[in-house]
């Protein structure tokens, strides 16, 4: 079974819109992590966002937002005010292993993004 | 820049062959992580390696190797090179702590004929 989903293989949006990014995950570890990473066309990740599992509170950095519902497991990201540079293949990954001490690092399948003009 | 770096940036090697990739952790960052992306698809999380020691592992045979040195760059030796290895390997270095976020360096594009 896919410890994390990621359903939209494409998505398109309007430049200045917000556009949701998302994302389901599967583990039985009471301490996970959460990240998304953007990776353009150039091959590098770039770190966006970080919810971990114990946090009250939804992660935000700058235009970046995750809709984090633990009961349902998904940690959606919500990209606002999009820009033709957020133009990018679009990570959901998270980390088990905390409380073992050997931790697992699991990626999904991504989302394409493509933000029109 | 995430200040990781790593060598080199492309290897074509044989199959059979072995290789030895190069990564230089962020300043700071006592934890290194390789990932093998291969094209269209996510990263697979190969190991990670802790202040010189090896604490976690994905689902690679025993011929993915690695090492941390004192300054926590690291090294993934990948032995008798198979076709399927063919891909973009990723490096990542962390601080640890409650977040351990990761970043990335620019990858090594290994193709193997």
């Amino acid at each position: 079974a896919q410890k994390i989903t990621q359903t939209q293989p494409g998505m398109f949006v309007q430049e200045k819109e917000a556009v949701t990014l998302d994302c389901t995950y599967d583990t039985s570890d009471p301490s996970y992590g959460l990240f998304w990473y953007k990776q353009p066309s150039s091959g590098e990740m770039i770190f966006l966002i970080y919810q971990g599992s114990y946090d009250q509170q939804n992660a935000t950095e700058g235009r970046y937002s995750l809709n984090f519902q633990k009961a349902r497991k998904s940690a959606n990201l919500v990209i606002s005010a999009s820009q033709l540079g957020d133009s990018a293949m679009y990570f959901c990954a998270m980390r088990e292993g905390r409380v073992s001490g050997t931790y697992k690092y699991i990626f999904g399948t991504g989302t394409r993004l493509k933000v029109l003009a | 820049e995430t200040g990781v770096t790593q060598s080199p940036t492309h290897l074509i090697k044989t199959r059979g062959q072995q290789v030895t990739l190069r990564c230089s952790s962020q300043s700071g960052h006592n934890t290194v992580s390789w990932y093998q992306q291969a094209l269209g698809q996510g990263p697979q999380f190969i190991f990670q390696y802790y202040r010189e020691e090896e604490n976690g592992r994905g689902n690679f045979p025993p011929r993915f190797s690695g090492l941390q040195f004192p300054n926590y760059s690291s090294e993934l030796n990948v032995n008798a090179l198979e076709l399927d290895d063919s891909a973009l390997y990723l490096c990542a270095s962390s601080s640890g702590g409650r977040t351990d976020t990761q970043y990335f360096g620019p990858g090594t594009r290994l193709t193997v004929l």
